[in-house]
């Protein structure tokens, strides 16, 4: 079975463009979230989302936001990219993003804004 | 507020040596769960182990053992006679009130042959 895969691998964008990012979970998941590691840091959550409705969100400016598809694929958007949103942003699935369940994660789009 | 520590930023040593990646965590949950990742230099994250705060028994898979005491609030990762492979950003995590999971900084591993 295929694991989280993510796209596009890299990518580099300007101050003050935009950006989507994509991620589609592993067959049968339906929970996807988004961590944004900064170089040096571990991740930082940004977004849970469950059934297409968000169930949880991470201290992220507006300029943030995601969601989820029917297929239980999804996007994270950033407006009005700044410099210190260049970092990897990583996608991570789960069966139903509870506690318990572990979070398999996908191998990130890094992310350089000029 | 849940927070997870990992003291040792950088650790070296040699291959076949014993190494012990430090993680302390603060939770006012009475239930909650642990969790180690690995990530070597691609950059994904990789699980490996996930332990219940209901069982304190120590857990072995091949050269990999975690040692969870409660009473000091510690969730220690093992490496036995490491290897080359070994070598990678190793994270403890822990679920989080609003965030999904709370990281730690990381402890980067090098392994030399």
């Amino acid at each position: 079975d295929a694991g989280v895969t993510q796209s596009p691998t890299h990518l580099i964008k300007t101050r003050g463009q935009h950006v989507t990012l994509r991620c589609s979970p592993i067959s049968g998941h339906k929970s996807v979230s988004w961590y944004q590691q900064v170089l040096g840091q571990g991740p930082q959550f940004i977004f849970q989302y469950y059934e297409k409705e968000e169930r949880g969100r991470g201290n992220f400016p507006d300029r943030f936001s995601a969601r989820q598809f029917p297929n239980y694929s999804s996007e994270l958007n950033v407006n009005a990219l700044l410099l210190g949103d260049s970092a990897l942003y990583l996608c991570a699935s789960s069966l139903d993003g509870r506690d318990y369940n572990e979070q398999f994660f996908g191998p990130g789009t890094r992310l350089t804004v000029l | 507020a849940q927070k997870v520590t990992q003291a040792q930023t950088e650790i070296s040593v040699v291959e076949k040596e014993d190494v012990t990646l430090d993680c302390v965590y603060e939770t006012r949950d009475t239930t909650y769960y642990l969790f180690w990742y690995k990530q070597p230099p691609s950059g994904e994250l990789v699980f490996l182990i996930r332990r219940n705060s209901f069982d304190e028994q120590n857990e072995i898979s091949g050269r990999y053992s975690w040692n969870f005491q409660k009473s000091t609030s510690s969730f220690n990762f093992t490496i036995t006679a490491s290897q080359v492979v070994d070598s990678a950003v190793y994270f403890c995590a822990l679920p989080g009130t609003t965030d999904k999971l709370i990281f730690g900084t990381g402890t980067r591993l090098q392994v030399f042959p």
